[in-house]
């Protein structure tokens, strides 16, 4: 059972390249996130997708784009990388509920340097 | 504005001895509260979480946090620490605006270093 998977671990970029951060789940989940994690921050919600076929921004979307390909999917796109996007990028999944108690399944990571 | 905080970034203590984390949070109306931890290249784990009920949360790895109300506090405990606990931990709280999502606000994390 895999859970969250992330594609690529690492990445090295130069100011102005594009890139697209992979995700996938296994476990039938109906949301999904894409988190950054920066020193001193914690994490920070860039995008979210509540379901299949939708997606809203979270607290830091400048910069990025999303698309939720199907349910099992959720990529992220940096079309021109800045320095200041340089951080550790985290995809998770849970269940979609109002009891709002369901747990975040989260991938290893994907850390991604700009130059 | 809805939000956790971690007011110790690390905190030190000898195998054998409890270990206390804090975090204390500030949400509109009834706060349903996480704590996660984060091994060293991995991505963040389930530990616990309070919804309602009783005030004394048990989670994985013999953690514990207790919910305090009226000191609007989530403090992460276990009774005899191991070097194995040492890792980053985040408390995080649903945000409240989210719907029908699960999106959680995770405050700034603290290192917790268990020394032998």
């Amino acid at each position: 059972n895999a859970g969250v998977t992330q594609t690529p671990k690492f990445q090295v970029l130069k100011t102005g390249q594009s890139m697209t951060l992979q995700c996938a789940q296994d476990m039938n989940h109906n949301s999904m996130y894409w988190y950054r994690q920066d020193p001193g921050m914690g994490l920070r919600l860039i995008y979210y997708s509540a379901s299949e076929g939708t997606t809203d921004k979270g607290e830091v979307p400048n910069g990025y784009n999303v698309s939720r390909l199907n349910k099992r999917e959720f990529s992220l796109r940096l079309e021109s990388a800045a320095p200041s996007q340089t951080s550790v990028y985290f995809c998770a999944s849970s269940e979609y509920g109002l009891s709002g108690a369901n747990v975040l399944t989260f991938g290893a990571g994907s850390r991604l340097t700009v130059l | 504005a809805q939000s956790v905080a971690q007011p110790e970034d690390q905190v030190n203590v000898a195998e054998g001895n409890p270990l206390t984390v804090k975090c204390t949070y500030s949400v509109s109306g009834n706060p349903y509260l996480f704590w996660y931890v984060q091994y060293p290249n991995r991505g963040l784990q389930f530990l616990l979480k309070y919804i309602t009920g009783d005030n004394l949360v048990k989670g994985s790895y013999g953690f514990e946090a207790e919910f305090n109300k009226s000191q609007t506090s989530f403090h992460l405990k276990k009774p005899s620490a191991l070097v194995s606990d040492s890792a980053l931990y985040f408390c995080a709280v649903r945000d409240y605006y989210g719907g029908a999502t699960n999106k959680l606000i995770f405050g700034t994390g603290t290192l917790l270093a268990v020394q032998p």
